[in-house]
C-alpha cells in the first residue's frame, strides 16, 4: 500500500523558515517524479513545485519561486520542502504527491493527508 | 497559466445524477490525450484521484464515477449519488506547466 506521511508543519513567523518532510512507502520511491501541493484555508490547491527521480532537477510556481526548495534522500524515501521567507499567504495545508503517468501525462494519484503550517506574528 | 473554471456548487438529490463540469481557458488535450483528471475531497480528508486522463477509472473507484470531454469542456459524472458522495469535486490539468486545479464544485443534497 502506498503511504505518504507528511510531518514538520507548525507555527512559524512572518520571514521565518521551516523546513517539511515527506516519507514514502508500499513503492519504490526513486522511480517516481514527486511534487508538493498545498491548499489554503477555504480555498482551492496549488502545485508548489516538483522534483525528478534522481534529485538533479526541479521546478517550482512563480508564486513560490527562490523561498522554496524541494529535495529528496532516496536512501531515505523521502521528500522534502524548505521553506523561507515565509509570507502570510503561505499559510496552508502542504501535501505531498506521488504521481502517474509519465511526462505530460500525469497526474497526481497518491496523497499524503497533509501538514499545517501557519505563518503568523 | 491554464484556468479551469467550475461552478461552486452543485445540489443533487441521493439517487441522482450528477453531472460537474470543468472549462479550461486553453485546450488541454494533445492529439487524442486528454490531460484532464479529476480529484475527490471530503471535509478533513486529503484529495483522491478519481479520474485520469479525462476518462479512466482510478483503482478502486466505484463504477457509478465516470469522466468525459476532450479540449476545453470536461465532465465528471457521478450516477447515482449516493451518501457517501457528498464532497468537492476538483479538476486538474497537467497539459501545460504549471499544473493548475479547478476552484473545486462542492457537491450537496437537495
Amino acid at each position: 500500500e502506498v503511504q505518504l506521511v507528511e510531518s514538520g508543519g507548525s507555527l512559524v513567523q512572518p520571514g521565518g523558515s521551516l523546513k517539511l518532510s515527506c516519507v514514502a512507502s508500499g513503492f519504490t520511491f526513486s522511480n517516481y517524479w514527486m511534487d508538493w501541493v498545498r491548499q489554503t484555508p477555504g480555498k482551492s490547491l496549488e502545485w508548489i513545485g516538483e522534483i525528478n527521480t534522481d534529485g538533479s532537477k526541479t521546478n517550482y510556481a512563480p508564486s513560490i519561486k527562490d523561498r522554496f526548495t524541494i529535495s529528496r534522500d532516496n536512501a531515505k524515501s523521502t521528500l522534502y520542502l524548505q521553506m523561507s521567507n515565509v509570507k502570510s499567504d503561505d499559510t496552508a495545508i502542504y501535501y505531498c504527491t506521488r504521481r502517474g503517468g509519465y511526462y505530460h501525462a500525469y497526474w497526481f494519484a497518491y496523497w499524503g493527508q497533509g501538514t499545517l503550517v501557519t505563518v503568523s506574528s | 497559466d491554464i484556468v479551469l473554471t467550475q461552478s461552486p456548487v452543485l445540489a443533487v438529490s441521493l439517487g441522482q445524477r450528477a453531472t460537474i463540469s470543468c472549462r479550461a481557458s486553453q485546450s488541454v488535450s494533445i492529439s487524442s490525450i486528454n490531460l484532464m483528471h479529476w480529484y475527490q475531497q471530503k471535509p478533513g480528508q486529503q484529495p483522491k484521484l478519481l479520474i485520469y486522463r479525462a476518462s479512466n477509472l482510478a483503482s478502486g473507484i466505484p463504477a457509478r464515477f465516470s469522466g468525459s470531454g476532450s479540449g476545453t469542456d470536461f465532465t465528471l459524472t457521478i450516477d447515482p449519488v449516493q451518501a457517501d458522495d457528498i464532497a468537492a469535486y476538483y479538476c486538474q490539468q497537467s497539459r501545460e506547466s504549471p499544473p493548475t486545479f479547478g476552484a473545486g464544485t462542492k457537491l450537496e443534497l437537495k
